[in-house]
């Protein structure tokens, strides 16, 4: 089945730095990625959507100076936390829907980043 | 614009008990339906799907079909082991729109 990576699975960090989250699809081409963030008992909220070769959508009250997202290639995305603060820490979730197929597919999910700020 | 309820939890269950997660949308055109399921720690996994009304998905013992009279997606199973314990997502995709999820719904299930 389709398969989504994931990288790094867990990153603590001290604040103002920059943490880079990689999103591969591994065996299908992916010209829309998603970025979600959770919050401990709740639902994924979604932030951005990307897309291969041009910029981002980013929803409304996310900030895209601070999460930078790059969809360089069909198989990889990544999302850039900038200047990250204590308030950033949270599950970031991956998500990449397959572009061969035209009907309505479900997304395929990564495994998730836990990002600490100390 | 597209809206996805559940059921609130917790729920708690004993081992082999029935399961019934509620779950009902509203949304423009034609829906396809999802649960997705996360084991803690992890990203979301698609438990099953149903594309059209009256489509029943099902997988590793989870069932639920697709209502469109009263605009409803149950999910059922009828025996639940520990190793169920997670959160449930039911979800739904209209086309051209993004995903929309519900709020999740977590299961514990006590041996």
């Amino acid at each position: 089945g389709a398969v989504v990576s994931q990288h790094p699975s867990w990153v603590i960090c001290k604040s103002g730095t920059s943490v880079k989250i990689e999103c591969r699809s591994l065996d299908f081409q992916a010209t829309t990625m998603f970025w979600y963030r959770q919050f401990p008992k709740q639902s994924l909220m979604l932030m951005a959507t990307s897309n291969e070769g041009s910029k981002a959508t980013y929803e409304q009250g996310v900030e895209k100076d601070k999460f930078l997202i790059n969809h360089a290639s069909l198989t990889l995305s990544t999302l850039t936390v900038t200047s990250a603060h204590p308030e950033d820490s949270s599950f970031y979730i991956c998500s990449a829907r397959d572009s061969s197929r035209e009907a309505v597919q479900p997304q395929h999910f990564g495994d998730g980043t836990r990002l600490s700020i100390l | 614009g597209n809206s996805v309820t559940q059921m609130e939890g917790p729920v708690t269950l004993s081992e082999e008990a029935f399961l019934t997660i509620n779950c009902t949308y509203t949304a423009t055109g034609y829906p396809s339906l999802f649960w997705y399921v996360q084991y803690p720690g992890e990203g979301l996994q698609l438990l099953l799907k149903a594309t059209k009304a009256d489509d029943k998905g099902s997988n590793k013992g989870f069932e639920a079909t697709y209502r469109k009279e009263t605009t409803s997606f149950h999910l059922e199973k009828g025996s639940v082991q520990v190793s169920d314990s997670a959160v449930y997502f039911c979800a739904l995709i209209t086309y051209g729109q993004n995903f929309v999820f519900g709020p999740g719904t977590r299961l514990s299930v006590l041996p």
